[in-house]
């Protein structure tokens, strides 16, 4: 089973609705992630994490802001939701080179 | 511009057949190369990890090859089942950086028909 956690599963909200996207893990890890998948696509890195304190803005550009206060947990805040943002959200952890993925988040802005 | 190239794009096959999906990949420096199994709407899910050293790999029905020098890798399913069906992703770790980094592929669309 999977030791790291997203929440909600899916999501549709209106254009400039505020929005936080969850993730939790129990393994430990130090290091998490933040992933942007289009249907058909690669995963894209939006944002990333050494540790607690930690964060940093990955390859693609994203409005989205992460923080880290807790090892544990990764959470993803878009302040103005807009149409583009629509896509699926992957959160995952690593430790020594072996990653876990959460399941995504699917985010629908109407 | 992808470092990591996938075919064919999506693959439809029957029940019991056999099948084999093909990566070829740019990245350089390169520490492993993974096979990802993603179902609909979840995560991807690790199918097998190499080394440059290691030329094949199996996981139950799954079987891995890597040739390093050429930069080709493939994943065989054996017997295929109904449950196969998902995206299979050709991801490229690099450990040279203090982050390490993965480069994915677009994935091969599979679909088992009864």
């Amino acid at each position: 089973e999977a030791d790291i956690y997203q929440t909600p599963r899916y999501l549709v909200i209106g254009t400039g609705k505020k929005i936080t996207l969850e993730c939790s893990q129990t393994m430990g890890h130090d290091k998490m992630y933040w992933y942007q998948q289009d249907p058909g696509m690669e995963l894209h890195l939006i944002h990333y994490s050494y540790g607690v304190n930690s964060t940093e803005k990955g390859d693609l550009s994203s409005e989205s802001t992460v923080s880290r206060i807790r090892t544990e947990h990764f959470p993803l805040t878009l302040e103005s939701a807009r149409p583009s943002h629509t896509s699926q959200y992957l959160c995952a952890s690593s430790d020594q080179g072996s990653y876990t993925f959460g399941s995504g988040t699917r985010l629908t802005v109407v | 511009k992808n470092q990591v190239e996938q075919s064919p794009q999506s693959l439809i096959i029957l029940e019991g057949k056999n099948c084999t999906l093909q990566c070829n990949y740019t990245v350089s420096p390169f520490s492993n190369l993974r096979w990802y199994k993603q179902d609909t709407g979840r995560g991807p899910v690790s199918l097998t990890i190499m080394t440059f050293s290691e030329n094949t790999k199996s996981n139950g029905r799954y079987t891995a090859t890597l040739d390093a020098d050429t930069k080709q890798s493939s994943l065989h399913i054996t017997a295929s089942q109904l449950s196969d069906s998902a995206s299979y992703i050709c991801v490229v770790y690099d450990r040279g950086s203090t982050l390490g980094r993965l480069y994915f592929g677009r994935g091969t669309q599979l679909t088992v028909w009864p």
